[in-house]
């Protein structure tokens, strides 16, 4: 019962590169996210998927890209990656009986 | 900006009993969460109050007042592994998003 599982863990990309962040989780759960973390701060919201084949913009989109590929799976895409985009960041899904987020680990992106 | 506010840090001893509170804003509120994160890990969830009143999770309790647009979390007996931050995060209607505080980081002296 792995819960919500990132891959890859740490990352450095240098300015202009591209990658993705993966995500997958096997508790059956409808609705994942994509959060950022900054050093000291709270969570802030990148992009969500309430259901599957459904995305939507969070607080913070703009640089991003996200794909239910499906109910499992909900992937992170950066194009062009940035400074500005070095942060923490956390994949999690809801369990809505407790209205409780189950966090992946975490994935620690450098961009230089 | 933040729709949330919560003390930036709380420093308590051990065994004792400590309060971390949390003021939000009302607009499109569905409920207050609250998430413990310690230095280097992922958020892991301790609570969630939809209604108002006290919510108990063993050494762990949350309290809500939609009246009051606050809400708290209670920790008592206090551990040295409970320092930690804690997050309060709001629930809105759609898609079960949250927004988070900035955090509260605890830190618990012998």
């Amino acid at each position: 019962n792995a819960g919500v599982t990132q891959t890859p863990k740490f990352q450095v990309l240098k300015t202009g590169q591209s990658m993705t962040l993966q995500c997958a989780q096997d508790m059956n759960h409808n609705s994942m996210y994509w959060y950022r973390q900054d050093p000291g701060m709270g969570l802030r919201l990148i992009y969500y998927s309430a259901s599957e084949g459904t995305t939507d913009k969070g607080e913070v989109p703009n640089g991003y890209n996200v794909s239910r590929l499906n109910k499992r799976e909900f992937s992170l895409r950066l194009e062009s990656a940035a400074p500005s985009q070095t942060s923490v960041y956390f994949c999690a899904s809801i369990d809505t009986d407790i209205h409780g987020y189950t966090f992946g680990s975490g994935t620690r992106l450098t961009v230089v | 900006g933040q729709s949330l506010e919560q003390p930036s840090e709380v420093t308590a001893v051990e065994g004792a009993i400590v309060q971390i509170n949390c003021t939000y804003q009302t607009s499109g509120f569905y409920g207050l969460s609250w998430y413990q994160q310690h230095d280097g890990g992922a958020p892991t969830f301790l609570s969630y109050n939809g209604l108002d009143g006290l919510e108990e999770t063993g050494r762990f309790s949350s309290f809500l007042s939609r009246s009051d647009s606050y809400g708290y979390l209670l920790l008592q007996e206090l551990q040295m592994k409970d320092s930690a931050s804690y997050f309060c995060a709001r629930g809105a209607d759609a898609g079960n998003m949250l927004t988070f505080g900035g955090g509260t980081r605890l830190m618990v002296k012998p």
